[in-house]
């Protein structure tokens, strides 16, 4: 079946400091990924996406790369800032109806 | 746009009540779903719908019942509350084309604790 495995938080940044989430999956064929964020007391909104293998999301100054050769996903910010302090969930979907998350990383971001 | 919408958005109920929690979008997408978040699982589908009429269960469907009366609406009903449902409920809803869903769009969430 399909599964996503996050790096557990929290993860605790000075202002500046440059980001890594790391996010691995498995799945069978090509699935679609994603980065969505919860910020305190919301939904979930998408960050990125990428559909196919080599493609690179963007959004916000995060980025990530579709991995297939090491099945991974991984976020990255140059220069966090307080206001990034959330939880990013990676997913997948398998060319379906259903979206697979992995558990949810915690960021917080000091000043 | 409203986007999606949930109520209510806190519940307290006690073990063998029932209720509803409430969804609705106005972007005209024909998917919808449930999911249900609990600290450090993630979210988890419990039943989805890819248009009127048609309803699905996802990995969690247990004590849960849904239906798709319209396009815009998709409540989730709990038949017989009990305490290992306390969570935090999100619907959403995507486009759907051949099948496949696109970005999914989510409601704030309803906090539900069964006492």
């Amino acid at each position: 079946g399909n599964s996503v495995t996050q790096m557990e938080g929290p993860v605790t940044l000075s202002e500046e400091a440059f980001l890594t989430i790391n996010c691995t999956y498995t799945a069978t064929g090509y699935p679609s990924l994603f980065w969505y964020v919860q910020y305190p007391g919301e939904g979930l909104q998408l960050l990125l996406k990428a559909t196919k293998a080599d493609d690179k999301g963007s959004n916000k100054g995060f980025e990530a790369t579709y991995r297939k050769e090491t099945t991974s996903f991984h976020l990255e910010k140059g220069s966090v800032q307080v206001s990034d302090s959330a939880v990013y969930f990676c997913a997948l979907n398998n060319a379906g109806n259903m979206l697979t998350f992995g558990g949810g990383t915690r960021l917080m971001v000091k000043p | 746009n409203a986007g999606v919408t949930q109520t209510p958005k806190f519940q307290v109920l006690k073990t063998g009540q029932s209720m509803t929690l409430q969804c609705a979008q106005d972007m005209n997408h024909e998917y919808m779903s449930w999911y249900r978040q609990d600290p450090g699982m993630g979210l988890r589908l419990i039943h989805y719908s890819v248009g009127a009429g048609i309803t699905d269960q996802g990995e969690v469907p247990n004590g849960y019942n849904v239906s798709r009366s319209t396009t815009e609406d998709f409540p989730l009903r709990l038949l017989s509350a009990a305490p290992s449902q306390t969570s935090v409920y999100f619907c959403a809803s995507s486009y759907s084309i051949a099948g496949f869903t696109d970005t999914q769009y989510f409601g704030p969430g309803t906090r539900l604790t069964v006492l």
